[in-house]
């Protein structure tokens, strides 16, 4: 079964300073991996994803994530942070079990950003 | 607005009651999802229908059940509420392509 892990629960960077939130991915095939971005009381946007093409891929609002088969990663970077990027992110498989498409999403990684 | 309607947005209910959930896909969609996002289990897949049809069926309770109409909407009916219901609950559509457009979901509190 497709699963994925994010290895941290809470990133916190200042403003104007690098993100890396990380994602390990296991899958029996190639996979289709995205990044997802929930602001609180919101709900959960696409940021970007992988299916297969070009393994940098970059989303919207400046993120971007590299596909690494070696490693298993997914890791989303940006390379300023603004205070708005603020949120829960998630990285997520596609999982084809059964032949239906479902996607399982990780625990989730919030990042604070600080003035 | 990413085209996926979620009503209502705040539902405050009894232990014991049973409540609806409806969404709305986007226009094209034919494939309907159902998550659960609450504090100890994550966002965890419920159930999958596809014009109409179940398809696939994750970790939902046999109190829980949902139904896709024939103009696509679907409804997730949630019964014998207890405490630990309470959550956000979302729905999301796809078309042909991957990656879901989720809805804005609906806040159960069971009191």
């Amino acid at each position: 079964a497709q699963s994925v892990t994010q290895l941290d629960s809470h990133v916190s960077v200042s403003e104007g300073t690098p993100v890396l939130l990380r994602c390990n991915y296991s899958s029996s095939y190639s996979p289709s991996l995205f990044w997802y971005v929930q602001h609180p009381n919101k709900g959960l946007q696409l940021l970007l994803k992988y299916t297969s093409a070009a393994t940098l891929v970059k989303g919207i609002n400046g993120f971007e994530a590299e596909f690494k088969k070696s490693e298993t990663s997914f890791h989303l970077t940006k390379p300023s942070a603004h205070m708005s990027d603020a949120a829960e992110y998630f990285c997520v498989v596609s999982d084809l079990a059964g032949g239906y498409n479902k996607l399982i999403f990780g625990a989730g990684t919030r990042l604070a950003v600080h003035p | 607005d990413s085209g996926v309607t979620q009503t209502p947005k705040h539902l405050i209910t009894a232990t014991g009651q049973r409540v609806t959930l409806r969404c709305s896909p986007r226009s094209g969609d034919l494939s309907v999802y159902w998550y659960q996002q609450s504090l100890d289990q994550g966002l965890q897949f419920l159930i999958q229908y596809y014009n109409g049809e179940e398809r696939a069926k994750g970790n939902i309770l046999e109190r829980f059940s949902a139904q896709q109409f024939p103009d696509l909407h679907s409804e997730l009916n949630l019964s014998s509420l207890e405490l630990g219901d309470s959550a956000l609950y979302f729905c999301a559509s796809s078309g042909t392509g991957y990656g879901y457009t989720f809805g804005s979901g609906t806040r159960l509190t069971v009191v």
